[in-house]
């Protein structure tokens, strides 16, 4: 089984700069999660896609950063402008719709000068 | 709210000793806990996890048992090896969310 695919592995940006993360979860899994893992610290959850709605964007920075998942597969998340602490590693998960099961991707690693 | 604390790391230990990393949960009823690990440069992997009270996770040789007298959820192994080096996160899931809440994760390195 492939697991959650994630593009790019590396991102350098400067501040005020956009950027796009990609995610490609596991074949029928419905719910798709983007977190947020800063340096030293555990991921906190930004968004939660079911299908292709979204469940909870509660912890997501609605001014800059914006998600959405097309056709209930693929996802992209976006930020713009980017700001210094917006450096961290960008996770994407999947799993079947129940909460269990989760699959993460390797993430996205994202670093703003 | 519902929150989860882990030891400070890192953690260094000779290959072969007892590991056990503390984790304590804050949380309303009754959370399902897990254990995370991630090696250098990959995702977050499932360790290990238990659903209710006194229930006993166990995976490659860490096991945890779910304290709910004490909140606790510690991770164990009896003997550590070179490649148990990585970063383990506890985590818990309340209610009907399907969020995962993460502590701040420990490093453990084992030295040969």
């Amino acid at each position: 089984e492939a697991g959650v695919a994630q593009s790019p592995r590396y991102k350098i940006i400067e501040k005020r700069q956009s950027v796009a993360f990609w995610c490609n979860p596991i074949s029928g899994h419905a719910t798709l999660y983007w977190y947020q893992q800063i340096l030293g610290q555990g991921p906190k959850l930004l968004i939660q896609f079911q299908n292709n709605g979204v469940v909870d964007d509660s912890q997501l920075p609605k001014d800059r950063f914006s998600a959405e998942r097309l056709k209930g597969v693929d996802s992209t998340l976006k930020i713009q402008p980017a700001k210094l602490e917006d450096s961290a590693v960008y996770l994407c998960a999947s799993s079947p719709g129940t909460g269990e099961g989760y699959t993460f991707g390797s993430g996205t690693r994202l670093t703003v000068v | 709210g519902n929150s989860v604390t882990q030891m400070e790391g890192p953690v260094t230990l000779s290959e072969e000793a007892f590991l056990t990393i503390n984790c304590t949960y804050t949380a309303t009823g009754y959370p399902s806990l897990f254990w995370y690990v991630q090696y250098p440069g990959e995702g977050l992997q499932l360790l290990l996890k238990a659903t209710k009270a006194d229930d006993k996770g166990s995976n490659k040789g860490f096991e945890a048992t779910y304290r709910k007298e004490t909140t606790s959820f510690h991770l164990e192994k009896g003997s550590v090896q070179v490649s148990d080096s990585a970063v383990y996160f506890c985590a818990l899931k309340a209610g009907s969310s399907y969020k995962l809440i993460f502590g701040s994760g420990t490093r453990l390195l084992v030295r040969p």
